[in-house]
C-alpha cells in the first residue's frame, strides 16, 4: 500500500463544476504540498498546508490531521484547470513523499 | 526574478555513460532539491542541497550523487546509465532548508537511455 494515495486517479468535468480530489496518508507528516503538473512537465506549487485551510483564487485546500486526509478543491472550474495534481507529504527532515496524481480535464 | 532553470532540457545517453544535469535556483535561494518522474514509479525525492551540504537522500543507488556550489547552483550526476534511468529530473528551490517552504520547481530535463 502507498504511504499517499489518491483518489480518483482520473477526472472529467464540464467547465464551471465544483472539483474535489483527495489524498490520504498513512504516515505522521509535518506538511503536505498541493502541486499541479501541465502537459510539458512543469510543477507549480499551489499550497503547503500544515493545519486548517488555505484559498488562492478558485481554489482551496483543507487538511485534517487527525484523519491524515486532505482535499484540494476547484471551484467553477475552466479548461485551463486541465492537468495533473499531485499530493505530497513532508516526513521526516527532508523527504517528500508523493502521491501518484489525479488527472483532471475540464471541458468547455 | 528569473525562475527555476535547468539545463539541458532534453539529453540522450546510451548505457553505461554518465550525465551531468545543472540546475540554477532562483536568485536568493539556497536550498535545491532534486526529483525523478517515470510513468512506472512517479515522483520520488533524490536528495535535497542547502548552503552546498547534502541533507537527505532519498531510495536511489550510489551512481546518483549531487552538489552544490558557493552560489547554490546544483549539479546531479548519474554515472553508468541504465535503461531504467530514462525519467524527467526536476529541480526545485526554496528559500529555506528542509522542504518546509514552498517549492518553485524548474521545467525538467528529460532523459533518455538507450
Amino acid at each position: 500500500k502507498n504511504e499517499v494515495e489518491q483518489s480518483p486517479q482520473n477526472l472529467t468535468a464540464q467547465e464551471g463544476e465544483f472539483i474535489t480530489i483527495n489524498c490520504s496518508y498513512s504516515v505522521g507528516i509535518s506538511a503536505l504540498h498541493w502541486l499541479q503538473q501541465h502537459p510539458g512537465g512543469g510543477i507549480v506549487s499551489l499550497f503547503m498546508l500544515s493545519s486548517g485551510k488555505k484559498k488562492h483564487g478558485r481554489l482551496i485546500a483543507t487538511i485534517n490531521i487527525q484523519e491524515k486526509h486532505s482535499s484540494l478543491h476547484i471551484t467553477a472550474s475552466h479548461p485551463r484547470d486541465s492537468a495533473v495534481y499531485i499530493c505530497a507529504v513532508k516526513r521526516g527532515p527532508d523527504k517528500l513523499i508523493f502521491g501518484t496524481g489525479t488527472r483532471l480535464q475540464v471541458f468547455p | 526574478k528569473a525562475g527555476v532553470t535547468q539545463t539541458p532540457r532534453y539529453l540522450i545517453k546510451t548505457r553505461g555513460q554518465q550525465v551531468t544535469l545543472s540546475c540554477s535556483p532562483i536568485s536568493g535561494h539556497r536550498s535545491v532539491s532534486w526529483y525523478q518522474q517515470t510513468p512506472g514509479q512517479g515522483l520520488q525525492f533524490l536528495f535535497e542541497y542547502f548552503s552546498e551540504t547534502q541533507r537527505n537522500k532519498g531510495n536511489f543507488p550510489g551512481r546518483f550523487s549531487g552538489r552544490q556550489f558557493s552560489n547554490s547552483r546544483s549539479e546531479m550526476n548519474v554515472s553508468t546509465l541504465e535503461l531504467g534511468d530514462s525519467a524527467l529530473y526536476l529541480c526545485a528551490s526554496s528559500l529555506v532548508a528542509g522542504i518546509t517552504d514552498t517549492q518553485y520547481f524548474g521545467p525538467g530535463t528529460r532523459l533518455t537511455v538507450l
